[in-house]
């Protein structure tokens, strides 16, 4: 079986710091990774996937990920965060042959002025 | 715009009352998804359908029905046998059923208990 961790469920940062939210995996292969942001009360928007090839792959909104097979991480970063990205981040993972994906616990993120 | 639709937006249910949640996509996609949501848990998965007229169980399927009679429409029905039905619920869709397909997911309806 398949397991997200997100460790940290909730990270406050100052208005135009960097962000890095981390998520760990288990699983032996190369799995398909995704970020999603929530919104409050909003459904869930995809912000970047990692399929394979290169391992620092670009999103929306500024944001980009970084696939690490040795430490079985893919921890999203934002070089300098805005008011509106305050919400809830969810990294996903799915496996080969399957259909299923699973999802972190979330990590909530408040922008301060 | 494409896009899926959650109606309503808020929903409360009777005791040994069946409510119905509504889901339409206009993506044309063929998979079809419903999760629940709760507070610090992240997303668990109720049921999904690959196709028109097939479904299977996720991982919390008990208390819940579906049904996929249209390729637009996924409807769950949250029966009285779900005891701790208060969360909040997401419908999604994908082009096919596979785990490297991104996921897209409406606003979601949030159900609570009178």
């Amino acid at each position: 079986a398949q397991s997200v961790t997100q460790p940290d469920i909730h990270i406050t940062v100052s208005e135009g710091a960097s962000l890095e939210l981390r998520c760990n995996y288990s699983y032996g292969a190369t799995p398909y990774l995704f970020w999603y942001v929530q919104s409050p009360g909003q459904g869930l928007q995809l912000l970047l996937k990692y399929f394979s090839g290169d391992t620092l792959v670009q999103g929306i909104k500024g944001f980009e990920a970084e696939f690490k097979r040795s430490q079985s991480s893919f921890n999203l970063r934002k070089p300098s965060v805005h008011w509106s990205d305050a919400a809830e981040y969810f990294c996903a993972v799915g496996r080969a042959n399957d259909y299923k994906l699973s999802f972190g616990a979330g990590t909530t993120v408040t922008v301060r002025a | 715009d494409g896009g899926i639709t959650q109606s309503p937006k808020y929903l409360f249910r009777k005791e040994g009352q069946n409510v119905t949640l509504s889901c339409e996509q206009n993506l044309n996609h063929d998979a079809m998804y419903w999760y629940r949501q709760d507070p610090g848990q992240g997303l668990r998965l109720i049921y999904y359908s690959q196709i028109v007229n097939d479904f299977q169980k996720g991982d919390i399927a008990e208390g819940y029905s579906v049904s996929r009679e249209k390729k637009e429409s996924f409807p769950l029905t949250v029966t009285s046998a779900q005891k701790n039905p208060t969360a909040f619920y997401l419908c999604a869709s994908s082009t096919e059923l596979s785990s490297n397909q991104p996921q897209h997911f409406g606003d979601g309806t949030r159900l609570s208990i009178l």
